[in-house]
């Protein structure tokens, strides 16, 4: 079945560092969503990649969807401790109708 | 407008219990899925219905089932809780439309199971 991965698992960093986050999917997928999870919290959607090397920005944070369709990662520059929380990654593939996959994804702390 | 609301936030069961995890959405969203989170596991999808009437299996099916008799409602059925199931879970929402739209999620379901 498909599976989408996220490495790594965990991540410390000092607050002003950066931060990237990988998700990789064993098939083609037709998009790529990215949610944050604050500590006890639920999923917040942040944003949707839908073409292969397309790059988003929103403030300090990138997105990025590879060329493949296959993978796509996030990267936060300057972390601040508004950052610290649960990074997932979630796509669905061309054959899927509607089965929306998460990854397993990244736990962010920030150490002020 | 309330978004999705779940209930109840918290639950203790037996094992060998049944209940019923409720969902409700108030924004006329088709799409509604259901996900339990486990540490390290991330949401692994259990069941989800893109309209009133259709349901499908997820990654983690079993143990659980799900009826859509209407647009707003999509509850999730423990039939005999397990320990297995001691999880948090989520409801979901979206539209659904010719591209993927966010799905929005409610606050959750902390489930024990003894």
């Amino acid at each position: 079945g498909q599976q989408v991965m996220q490495i790594p698992q965990y991540q410390h960093v000092q607050e002003g560092e950066d931060f990237t986050t990988y998700c990789n999917s064993s098939t083609t997928l037709s998009n790529i969503q990215w949610y944050k999870q604050r500590p006890g919290g639920h999923p917040v959607f942040l944003i949707q990649l839908v073409k292969s090397g397309e790059v988003k920005k929103q403030k300090r944070l990138t997105f990025q969807f590879g060329e493949a369709n296959k993978n796509s990662s996030l990267h936060i520059t300057a972390t601040q401790t508004t950052d610290v929380g649960t990074y997932f990654c979630a796509g669905k593939r061309y054959s899927s109708a509607s089965k929306i996959i998460f990854g397993s994804g990244t736990r962010l702390s920030i150490r002020p | 407008n309330a978004g999705v609301t779940q209930t109840p936030k918290f639950q203790v069961l037996k094992t060998g219990q049944s209940m019923t995890l409720q969902c409700a959405q108030d924004m006329n969203h088709e799409y509604m899925s259901w996900y339990r989170q486990d540490p390290g596991m991330g949401l692994r999808l259990i069941h989800y219905s893109v309209g009133a009437g259709i349901t499908d299996q997820g990654e983690v099916p079993n143990g659980y089932n799900v009826s859509r008799s209407t647009t707003e409602d999509f509850p999730l059925r423990l039939l005999s809780a397990a320990p297995s199931q001691t999880s948090v879970y989520f409801c979901a929402s979206s539209f659904r439309g010719q591209s993927d739209q966010p799905q929005h999620f409610g606050d959750g379901t902390r489930l024990s199971i003894l």
